[in-house]
């Protein structure tokens, strides 16, 4: 069965105190991972698609890794404004290809004083 | 381009009411996709269309239905509301690539309270 493990479930930290998130995944054929981020109240916003092992993307103060078993949200020098609940999402390649469905870990809510 | 709007934003029900959640996305996508977020728990998958006239069920389908006439909307109705369906629904697009990754965007959600 296919299933995602995000940790910890939540996260504090300092203003320029940097960290990692992470997203565990199970899955029969990775087809994608995502990240999203998600402000209360709002739907999630996209940041990063990851497919293949050893990729990295960046924005800004974030950085997304991914290996055949788990994928890294990193945050450098978070401000204030980073703060959300950060979703992990993976996509599997089903019979045929023709499914996108996303399934998604509990997310890891990241608080960041300054 | 406004991308997916959901309406309404807000909406109470009494148990054995009907309504209908909007859906519309102005990117052309073929794929449209409905989600529930219930507290502490991951995004579930209640349908999802692959183009206009087809939809299929995802994970918790059990008292909703979907439609989709046009490429543009896909309402999400629920029939004889129950406590058990108050939850955040979360309609999202996306204009899959063949041999690669699905990138979905969503929109703002409804907060749905049945009573």
């Amino acid at each position: 069965e296919d299933q995602v493990t995000q940790s910890p479930e939540a996260l504090r930290l300092q203003e320029g105190e940097s960290s990692s998130l992470n997203c565990s995944y199970t899955v029969s054929g990775l087809r994608g991972l995502f990240w999203y981020r998600q402000d209360p109240g709002k739907g999630p916003e996209f940041l990063f698609t990851l497919y293949s092992a050893g990729e990295e993307k960046e924005k800004e103060r974030l950085k997304a890794t991914l290996t055949k078993k788990e994928s890294f949200l990193h945050i450098t020098a978070p401000k204030p404004e980073d703060s959300a609940t950060y979703l992990c999402a993976v996509q599997a390649w089903e019979y045929g290809g023709s499914q996108g469905n996303l399934i998604f870990g509990k997310g890891t809510k990241l608080s960041v004083k300054p | 381009n406004a991308g997916v709007t959901q309406t309404p934003k807000f909406r109470i029900l009494k148990i054995g009411q009907s309504m209908t959640l909007q859906c519309t996305q102005d990117m052309n996508h073929n794929y449209m996709y409905w989600y529930r977020q219930d507290p502490g728990m991951g995004l579930k998958l209640i349908y999802y269309s692959v183009g206009a006239g087809i939809t299929d069920k995802g994970e918790v389908p059990n008292g909703y239905n979907v439609s989709r006439s046009t490429t543009e909307d896909f309402p999400l109705r629920l029939e004889l509301a129950a406590p058990s369906q108050t939850s955040v629904y979360f309609c999202a697009s996306s204009y899959p690539t063949s041999g690669g990754p699905d990138t979905q965007y969503f929109g703002p959600g409804t907060r749905l309270t049945v009573l």
